[in-house]
């Protein structure tokens, strides 16, 4: 079965300050993705950034940047030069092959990052 | 613009009712989902659908059921609310290994 693992429930940064969110994964299977999810307190959910088993570089999207590390199977979020509209709920996801043609998106249970002054 | 649109936003229903969530997309995606979000949980998956015409279970579809009515919508019914129902709905498209796109959320409480 896959799992996500988010181990840290809340993460408090100063701004401008660097953070990293953890995540952890369980999978049999050899190709997958990695993803990561912003949630503001309005609701919607936001895609930030994505990282394939196979990709040998880190991805990279602006002031977010995927730390893999496929031997402890790890994909940790960094986000630099935090600012206060980055204070959110973080969900780490991962996609499998499912049933058919179907993939399966599962989630960890979220990191709320509070950004302070 | 493009993306996922879910109705209603809100909904209040009474224990034993029905009501169906909808949602459309118009990105022309193969798959389409529902999930729910209850605190401390994640998202988890309720139903899902490879393509038009084919609807499967996901981890948590007791109380519900789905319709693929088209390449475009997905609805989720709850045929009998039970309180345990309330929470966040949240439907989703993708195709291929591109990141889903969400819909914006329906926030249902059975009282």
């Amino acid at each position: 079965a896959q799992k996500i693992t988010q181990t840290q429930p809340g993460m408090f940064v100063q701004e401008k300050e660097a953070v990293t969110l953890d995540c952890t994964y369980d999978t049999s299977d050899q190709s997958y993705g990695l993803f990561w999810y912003k949630q503001p307190s309005s609701g919607e959910m936001i895609f930030l950034i994505y990282q394939g088993s196979y990709d040998e570089q880190n991805a990279t999207e602006g002031r977010y940047s995927l730390n893999f590390q496929k031997a402890r199977k790890s994909a940790n979020l960094v986000i630099s030069a935090s600012q206060l509209g980055d204070s959110a709920m973080y969900f780490c996801a991962m996609r499998v092959p499912y049933t058919g043609t179907a993939s399966k998106l599962t989630f960890g249970t979220g990191t709320r990052l509070q950004v302070t002054l | 613009n493009a993306g996922v649109t879910q109705t209603p936003k809100f909904q209040v229903l009474k224990t034993g009712q029905s009501m169906t969530l909808q949602c459309a997309q118009d990105m022309n995606h193969n798959s389409m989902y529902w999930y729910r979000q209850d605190p401390g949980m994640g998202l988890r998956l309720i139903y899902y659908s490879a393509s038009e015409g084919t609807t499967d279970k996901g981890e948590v579809p007791n109380g519900y059921n789905v319709s693929r009515l088209n390449k475009r919508e997905f609805s989720l019914r709850l045929e009998s609310a039970a309180p345990s129902q309330t929470s966040v709905y949240f439907c989703a498209s993708g195709q291929g290994w591109s990141g889903y796109t969400f819909g914006s959320g329906t926030r249902l409480t059975v009282v």
